[in-house]
C-alpha cells in the first residue's frame, strides 16, 4: 500500500542534543511537509517543499531544518532542542495541486521527548 | 480571531447516537474542507473533503458545507466505540500555497 512512513516512532533526545527525525513516501507526491503539533493543538506548519523549492513558515524557528535529498525522503533537523520542542512531529504529503482539491496524508508521526 | 475555530469538546455520546461536529471560519477565500480523524498518539487519517457548498455522504458520515454562513458540519450516524477520535477540521484554497488551516480538534468518545 501507498504510504507515509515516519522513523523512528518514540524519539528521546537531551536538552541542547541534535536530532533527526525522517520521513518518506511512496505516494510518489511532489509536495512534503513537516508539522508540530502539541497535546490539544492544531498541527502547525514547520515548512514544506513543492518538489526541491523550500518553502519556510515565517514564524519557524531557526532551530529547525529541513532536508528533501530526493522525491522520497525528507528529514527534520533539530539542532539543539529546547524542552518547549517536545511534541508530536507529523510528515504529511500532497500531489501538489494548483487548481481543486490537494489532500494531504500524513504519516503516523514521532513523538519526541527531550530530557 | 483564529481563522479556524473548533470547540475542543470533549464530547461524550452513547453508542449509536447521531454525533454532529463543526467549525466556523472567518476567511472567505477558503474552497475546500475536509475532516480528519486522529486517535491518540498516532497521525491524522483524511476522512472526506468537500470543494462547494452542500452535502457530501460516505457510509455513515456526512460532510456539510455552508458558505454563506462561513461554517462547515460532520455528522455521523449510528457512531461507534471505534469512532472515538479527535476530529480535526482543515481548509485551503487554490493558489494558497498548497497549506491547509487546521482547527483544534474535537475530542469524541463514544461509549458503550
Amino acid at each position: 500500500d501507498a504510504m507515509v512512513i515516519q522513523n523512528p516512532r518514540y524519539q528521546v533526545t537531551q536538552f541542547g542534543k541534535p536530532v533527526t527525525l525522517s520521513c518518506s513516501q511512496t505516494l510518489n507526491h511532489n509536495v512534503m511537509y513537516w508539522y508540530q503539533q502539541k497535546s490539544s493543538q492544531a498541527p502547525k506548519l514547520l515548512f514544506h517543499y513543492y518538489d526541491k523549492d523550500f518553502n519556510n513558515e515565517a514564524d519557524t524557528p531557526d532551530n529547525f531544518q529541513s532536508r528533501r535529498p530526493n522525491t522520497s525522503f525528507c528529514f527534520l533537523d533539530i539542532r539543539s532542542p529546547g524542552l518547549g520542542d517536545a511534541a508530536m512531529y507529523l510528515c504529511a504529503t500532497s500531489r501538489g495541486l494548483l487548481a481543486g482539491v490537494d489532500t494531504q496524508y500524513f504519516g503516523p508521526g514521532t513523538r519526541l521527548t527531550v530530557l | 480571531q483564529k481563522e479556524v475555530e473548533q470547540d475542543p469538546g470533549p464530547l461524550s455520546v452513547p453508542e449509536g447516537a447521531i454525533v454532529s461536529l463543526n467549525c466556523t471560519y472567518s476567511n472567505s477565500a477558503f474552497q475546500y474542507f475536509m475532516w480528519y480523524r486522529q486517535y491518540s498518539r498516532k497521525g491524522p487519517e483524511l476522512l472526506m473533503y468537500t470543494y462547494s457548498s452542500g452535502n457530501k455522504e460516505d457510509g455513515r458520515f456526512t460532510a456539510q458545507v455552508d458558505k454563506s454562513s462561513k461554517y462547515i458540519s460532520l455528522f455521523i450516524r449510528d457512531s461507534q466505540p471505534s469512532d472515538s477520535a479527535t476530529y480535526l477540521c482543515a481548509m485551503g484554497f487554490t493558489g494558497g500555497g498548497n497549506k491547509l488551516t487546521f482547527g483544534t480538534g474535537t475530542q469524541l468518545k463514544v461509549e458503550l
